[in-house]
């Protein structure tokens, strides 16, 4: 069936590490997007996606890097140069029709630790 | 840039009391969304709203957008224990190409 999967779910890091952390859809969309989430804290933008081969920067990209060589795929990697990485994190993609944004739909999430 | 701001950060009801989140952007949003984390979840949709003055039921939740699409709200009447959760609107403006969420309010409701 449709939607977004991430994956690991769980994941550590020794810190100096890099990470990527996987995001595929099969959904068709053009669109997708990487978010983090502190507990208790709301959804920050890292990256974002609105066509293949093309990504911009979110609130929060540094210590982050993204690629989008594939419709279906949209990994994050967390560098060794983002200082806090600990959180939770979520890759959506919205069904965007014209300029108007129809709903996000989300994976699971990836809960990153570092030890 | 564009933000969207989120109040209150949290709500603590008892069950039957209603509950109001509301949802302030600084550009003129050409839509708002609506999502609900449970606990331990990830964000599910809700609604959307495009109208200006836009309002929206769905069974307990009314939705509204405002007259200037800067600013919207939700409201349960009669909360449940199901409605606990964290409740996030999400915006973009015209200008922007990308979604952005509020900060989210987190509803406890005790039996």
């Amino acid at each position: 069936d449709g939607g977004i999967t991430q994956s690991p779910k769980y994941l550590f890091r020794k810190e100096g590490q890099n990470v990527t952390l996987s995001c595929e859809q099969n959904l068709n969309h053009d669109a997708m997007y990487w978010y983090r989430q502190d507990p208790g804290q709301g959804l920050r933008l890292i990256y974002y996606s609105q066509i293949v081969n093309d990504f911009q920067k979110g609130d929060i990209a540094e210590g982050y890097s993204v690629s989008r060589e594939k419709k279906e795929s949209f990994p994050l990697t967390v560098t060794s140069a983002q200082k806090n990485p600990t959180a939770f994190y979520l890759c959506a993609s919205p069904k965007e029709a014209g300029d108007q944004n129809t709903e996000a739909f989300f994976g699971q999430g990836t809960r990153l630790t570092v030890v | 840039g564009q933000q969207v701001m989120q109040i209150p950060q949290y709500q603590h009801v008892q069950e039957g009391e209603d509950f109001t989140t509301y949802c302030n952007s600084s550009t003129t949003l050409s839509n708002i969304q609506w999502y609900k984390q449970r606990p331990g979840g990830h964000p599910v949709f809700l609604i959307q709203l495009v109208k200006s003055g836009e309002v929206k039921k769905q069974k307990r939740l009314t939705f509204q957008f405002g007259e200037a699409k800067k600013n919207s709200s939700l409201h349960i009447t009669a909360t449940q224990t199901t409605d606990v959760g964290t409740y996030f609107c999400a915006g973009r403006s015209g200008g922007y190409n990308k979604l952005i969420f509020g900060a989210g309010t987190r509803l406890a409701v005790h039996p």
